[in-house]
């Protein structure tokens, strides 16, 4: 089935610094949602990427559906305590009536 | 309603006996997910609905697993005589699932509903 790998799982950094997390596919997805998730709650969406090649932004975010649509990365520049958490990609084949294939999971800590 | 609303929040349980877990999804939102999130794990697909269509239940894990969607609203997710490796957060989401419409198949996620199994 299909699959999704996330890199790297966990990650510590100091606060103010940049963040860069990948997700990649041996199967080629039309859709590349990244989702942020605190504890006790259900994941949030941060941003949509419909188009190969495509880049999006959100406030300090930016994440790219990358060419060969395989993959899709997602940075968060000068990080902030509230940052910490999981982020989860999740890739979906077309772009209507099909589940998402979620990866694993980036458990992200910020260190003040 | 204003989000995906899912309950009981918490559910302990004994080990055999069944339980139900309720999704109530953004109203217009035809499209209804239920995920499974074991701890310190990624989200694991179970079933999705979708309008009228027959659901997609590839991700069911076994027979004591079930879902159905009345009225293409209210989603009930039962699993019968569960077992300890049941315990876990179930998730669900809904989408707006309209084809051609960007944006429309972004899965909005309840808070979950955490299962644990004695």
């Amino acid at each position: 089935g299909q699959q999704l790998n996330q890199s790297p799982q966990s990650m510590f950094i100091q606060e103010g610094e940049d963040v860069s997390m990948n997700c990649t596919s041996s199967s080629i997805f039309n859709t590349w949602l990244w989702y942020k998730q605190d504890p006790g709650e259900g994941p949030v969406l941060l941003i949509a990427l419909y188009k190969a090649g495509e880049l999006t932004s959100n406030g300090r975010l930016t994440a790219q559906f990358g060419i060969t649509r395989k993959d899709s990365f997602l940075n968060i520049s000068a990080s902030i305590p509230s940052d910490v958490g999981i982020y989860f990609c999740a890739g979906q084949l077309g772009n209507y009536g099909q589940n998402f294939v979620f990866g694993p999971g980036t458990r992200l800590s910020v260190l003040p | 309603g204003a989000g995906v609303s899912q309950s009981p929040s918490n559910k302990v349980t004994e080990k055999g006996k069944d339980v139900e877990l309720r999704c109530d999804p953004i109203s217009g939102h035809t499209a209804l997910y239920w995920y499974r999130q074991s701890l310190g794990q990624g989200l694991e697909f179970l079933i999705y609905f979708q309008g009228n269509s027959a659901p997609d239940k590839s991700g069911l894990p076994s027979d004591r697993f079930s879902a159905e969607r009345t009225g293409g609203s209210v989603s009930t997710l039962t699993i019968q005589r569960t077992q300890q490796e049941d315990s876990a957060v179930y998730l669900c989401a809904s989408s707006l699932d309209v084809r051609g419409k960007r944006g429309a198949n972004v899965l909005t996620f309840g808070a979950g509903s955490r299962l644990t199994v004695l």
